[in-house]
């Protein structure tokens, strides 16, 4: 079975300082890693993922993760967020193809991250 | 491309009575899964269909919540009778089962359910 634990329910920080927000996860088998985000009354939405390749990985809104299969993590950092980011971030898991829970997506609790100006 | 709709978005019902959500997927899209999503817990796969047929419906408490996805496009998902513990955000979401983008979901904006 797989878990993930998220290990920050909430992160306040100040407009333009870094951020990071932890992620760990637990699998017998070899993962698809995901971060989402979800705006206030919104679904969610992908940010950034990890298939293979490059361990670090990166958004398009300055976001980026790295995975690390020996601490079994993913944590997400932006090293100067804007008030915009201001949102709930989810860290989800899936099986590769192959896996007996391939595309189906265990997410963590959730890390509220606000931004304060 | 038109993304996941989903309605009502809001629901308010009493404890003991019946309520039905709809999903329509982004065309194209085979997966279509419903997740629960309670307030301060991140979202709990309920169910997910391959086309009209289930493929994973382990969680989906079967004595009071059903799924149908008849013609292998929109879905509605049915809670009868509803419980308290039943106040969540449903969310539908529609994947082209693609493995080169890790079998990518896209969600909808969800329907919030008040049981009273």
């Amino acid at each position: 079975a797989q878990s993930v634990t998220q290990l920050d329910s909430q992160v306040p920080v100040f407009e333009e300082a870094p951020v990071e927000l932890r992620c760990n996860y637990s699998s017998s088998v070899s993962v698809y890693l995901f971060w989402y985000v979800q705006y206030p009354n919104q679904g969610l939405q992908l940010l950034l993922k990890y298939l293979s390749g490059s361990t670090l990985v990166e958004s398009i809104n300055g976001f980026e993760a790295e995975f690390n299969k020996s601490q079994t993590s993913f944590h997400l950092r932006k090293p100067s967020v804007h008030i915009s980011d201001t949102a709930e971030y989810f860290c989800a898991v899936s099986d590769r193809p192959g896996g007996t829970s391939y595309g189906k997506l265990t997410f963590g609790q959730g890390t509220i991250l606000t931004v304060h100006p | 491309e038109a993304g996941v709709a989903q309605s009502p978005r809001y629901k308010i019902i009493e404890k003991r009575q019946s309520v039905a959500f709809w999903c329509n997927p982004i065309s194209g899209h085979a997966t279509l899964y419903w997740y629960q999503q309670i307030l301060g817990q991140g979202p709990k796969l309920l169910i997910q269909f391959q086309n009209n047929g289930v493929v994973d419906d382990s969680q989906l408490p079967k004595d009071r919540f059903s799924a149908e996805r008849l013609k292998g496009v929109d879905s509605t998902l049915k809670i009868q009778p509803a419980k308290l513990e039943d106040s969540a955000v449903y969310l539908c979401a529609s994947s082209f089962r693609r493995r080169a983008d890790g079998d990518e979901q896209f969600f909808g904006p969800g329907t919030r359910l008040t049981v009273l």
